[in-house]
């Protein structure tokens, strides 16, 4: 069975550019949370994907979007970077709308100059 | 969100058994306890969850007092790749709209230091 992937696993980026970050479920899952991460923090819930529509969402702005594909794969999409986004991103699989257990991938550092 | 509170640290020798404390005073009755921990590098992973009754798996236990005000995260044996900092946390269940979700609340957690 394969576990939660995500890529890429490091990106560079300049303020005010966007990102588009991927995420690849396990098996069988079809729900996707994606989660920010501070250096020294835990993790905070940005928001999450059921069967292709957001139905929950975190304390974030509107330019962080996300997509969920018929394949359960994900995207969070972030526009207008800013230097405080500079994190670890990691997406989150999960069957029955995320009430059960989370199954992390490694996450992508990402790092806004 | 209920609150949960954890120290920030804690050590112990590989071999020896490890008590990681979790106070969640304003729990409802229907959160459940969830703990996750995360290792260098890694995102976070499942470790176990409970309701009211104590609880086993092949990682660890967990002893849920009997308000359900506190718990416990035990793990009989630390190894050395126990090192990770372990979270306590109570699910939120559902949106504003009423859908359910599972949406995890992280707190700072525990740095767990196991020692050779």
């Amino acid at each position: 069975e394969t576990g939660v992937t995500q890529s890429p696993t490091h990106l560079i980026k300049t303020r005010g550019q966007q990102v588009t970050l991927r995420c690849s479920s396990q098996s069988g899952h079809n729900t996707v949370s994606w989660y920010q991460q501070a250096l020294g923090q835990g993790p905070q819930f940005i928001f999450q994907y059921y069967r292709e529509e957001e139905n929950g969402r975190g304390n974030f702005p509107p330019r962080f979007s996300g997509l969920q594909f018929p394949n359960y794969s994900s995207e969070l999409n972030v526009n207008a970077l800013e230097l405080d986004d500079s994190a670890l991103y990691l997406c989150a699989s999960s069957v029955t709308g995320g009430r059960n257990e989370q199954f992390f991938g490694p996450g992508t550092r990402l790092t806004v100059l | 969100d209920a609150k949960t509170t954890q120290p920030n640290s804690m050590e112990s020798n590989e071999e020896e058994p490890v008590h990681l404390p979790c106070n969640h005073s304003t729990i409802s009755g229907t959160d459940y306890i969830h703990w996750y921990r995360q290792l260098p590098s890694q995102g976070p992973e499942y470790v176990i969850h409970g309701l009211t009754s104590n609880v086993n798996n092949r990682m660890a236990s967990l002893a849920i007092a009997e308000d359900r005000k506190s718990s416990t995260l035990i793990l009989h044996r630390a190894t050395l790749r126990d090192a990770a900092v372990y979270y306590c946390i109570l699910r939120g269940s559902t949106n504003a709209g009423g859908t359910s979700y599972g949406k995890l609340t992280f707190g700072q957690g525990t740095i767990l230091t196991v020692h050779p």
